[in-house]
């Protein structure tokens, strides 16, 4: 049982390039999300999935998209990198219908460095 | 609108003293769930506990206890017999019934000194 996943761990894009960060979780669980992470603050929404085959924005979306084909997976694209998307990205997950569980797990993270 | 406050940006406690951290959050719904999530310095997100705001008796889990108020909407976090390991970011969250968002905190940096 790895839990939640994310590829890749470490990434540097120069301004304009395009990529997809992906996550995967094993637990069944219905809810995905992406936030990101700037030094010094907290978690930002940016997209976030109620089930396969939906999505729906969070607070900063802007500049990204995601798409949630299969339950267990959930990617998040950059389509032309910026530096202000220079961040650490974490993926979660929660809410199992299986178990009823409401407890959001986290990925360990993607550091991005945008050049 | 949901919101978290965590009014104590940094702090410190000396190994083996205990020290409590404040969360403070806005919500009109009746039914949600609170979490403390420890952030070490490698980064992952690694939830220390949490407690249904239907259930009166605050949540343990060995050194991590909580003071949950509802009236008052404060979920503070209290660690015993602090320890170097514990030292890290420490975000207050909740959600409310239908779990489909969480709304953070930003978070309180806690150092642990031998």
């Amino acid at each position: 049982n790895a839990g939640v996943t994310q590829t890749p761990k470490f990434r540097v894009l120069k301004t304009g390039q395009s990529m997809t960060l992906l996550c995967a979780q094993d637990m069944n669980h219905e809810y995905m999300y992406w936030y990101r992470q700037d030094p010094g603050m907290g978690l930002r929404l940016i997209h976030y999935s109620v089930g396969e085959g939906t999505t729906a924005k969070g607070e900063v979306p802007d500049g990204y998209n995601v798409s949630r084909l299969k339950k267990q997976n959930f990617l998040l694209g950059l389509e032309s990198a910026a530096p202000s998307q220079t961040s650490v990205y974490f993926c979660a997950s929660s809410w199992s219908p299986d178990s009823f569980q409401e407890t959001q797990y986290f990925g360990p993270g993607t550091r991005l460095l945008v050049l | 609108a949901q919101t978290v406050t965590q009014s104590q940006p940094e702090m410190s406690v000396q190994e083996a003293e205990t020290v409590t951290l404040s969360c403070t959050y806005d919500t009109s719904e009746n039914n949600y769930y609170l979490f403390w999530y420890k952030q070490p310095p490698s980064r992952q997100m690694i939830l220390v506990i949490r407690q249904e705001a239907y259930k009166q008796q605050n949540a343990t889990e060995n050194r991590f206890s909580v003071n949950f108020q509802k009236a008052a909407k404060s979920f503070s976090l209290k660690i015993s017999d602090s320890q170097l390991g514990d030292t890290a970011m420490y975000f207050c969250a909740f959600t409310i019934y239908n779990f489909n968002k969480f709304y953070f905190g930003s978070g309180t940096k806690l150092n642990v000194k031998p």
